[in-house]
C-alpha cells in the first residue's frame, strides 16, 4: 500500500535561519507531489507542485523553494526564514489513475 | 478558473443532531469533488469523493454528500454527529486524475455535549 511520510512533525526556527522539510512517498511511482501551507485560522494555500523529477511549479512567489531530487522525494526549503513563514506545512501526492490527494501528517513550523 | 466556496466558517451542533456543511464550486468542465476532514494538528483525511454516476455519495464515518449540478453544490451531511466529528472540513474540486485540487476555506465544526 502507499504511504506518505513527512518530517519533522514540529520545528521551531529563528528568523534568518535555513529550512528543509522533507516528504517521501512509498508504494507508488511517478506521483504528482504538492506542498501546501495553512496559516493560523486560514485555509490551504498551494505553494508548489511537481509532476516529475526536477519539475517544479510555483504557485505563489515567496521566500520558499522546492526541489524533487528523486521520484518519490519532495523537499521544501528556504535560505532565510521570515516570521511570516510560520504555519502548518502539508505534503500531498496523487497518481494519474486515482483521483484526489493523500496527505502527510504535516509539519508545524514556528519562526521566532 | 476553478474555485470553491464554503460559506460557513464555523458551525456549532449538538451531539446527536444532524449536520450539513455547504460547498459551492466553480469549474469549467466536469468537476471531481472531494470532502476532507482535518483534526487539530493533523493532516487531511479523505471522507468521500464524487466523479460521476449516483449523485449521492457515501463516505467514511457515516458521512454522505450530494452533488447538484444545477446548483453547483456538493453539500456534506451526517444524520447524527458524534463528539469525535469536531474538526475542520474542507471541500475541494479538481479535474482529471493527477490534477491539482482547489480547496475551499474550510468549515470548523464544534460539537456541544
Amino acid at each position: 500500500s502507499q504511504t506518505i511520510h513527512q518530517w519533522p512533525a514540529t520545528l521551531v526556527q529563528p528568523v534568518g535561519s535555513p529550512l528543509s522539510l522533507e516528504c517521501t512517498v512509498e508504494g507508488t511511482s511517478n506521483p504528482n507531489l504538492y506542498w501546501y501551507r495553512q496559516a493560523a485560522g486560514r485555509g490551504l494555500q498551494l505553494l508548489f507542485y511537481s509532476v516529475g523529477i526536477g519539475q517544479i511549479s510555483s504557485e505563489v512567489p515567496q521566500n520558499l523553494s522546492a526541489s524533487r531530487p528523486q521520484d518519490r522525494q519532495f523537499i521544501l526549503s528556504s535560505k532565510k526564514l521570515l516570521l511570516s513563514d510560520s504555519g502548518f506545512y502539508l505534503c500531498a501526492w496523487t497518481d494519474r489513475v486515482d483521483y484526489g490527494y493523500t496527505f502527510g501528517s504535516g509539519t508545524r513550523l514556528t519562526v521566532v | 478558473a476553478q474555485s470553491v466556496t464554503q460559506p460557513d466558517i464555523h458551525i456549532t451542533v449538538s451531539e446527536g443532531a444532524s449536520l450539513e456543511l455547504r460547498c459551492n464550486y466553480s469549474y469549467g468542465a466536469t468537476p471531481y469533488l472531494f470532502w476532507y476532514v482535518q483534526s487539530p494538528g493533523q493532516g487531511l483525511q479523505l471522507l468521500l469523493k464524487y466523479f460521476s454516476g449516483d449523485t449521492l455519495v457515501q463516505g467514511i464515518k457515516g458521512f454522505e454528500a450530494e452533488f447538484k449540478r444545477s446548483q453547483s453544490s456538493f453539500n456534506l451531511r451526517k444524520p447524527s454527529v458524534h463528539w469525535s466529528d469536531a474538526a475542520e472540513y474542507f471541500c475541494a474540486v479538481g479535474g482529471a486524475a493527477g490534477n491539482k485540487l482547489t480547496f475551499g476555506g474550510g468549515t470548523r465544526v464544534l460539537v456541544k455535549p
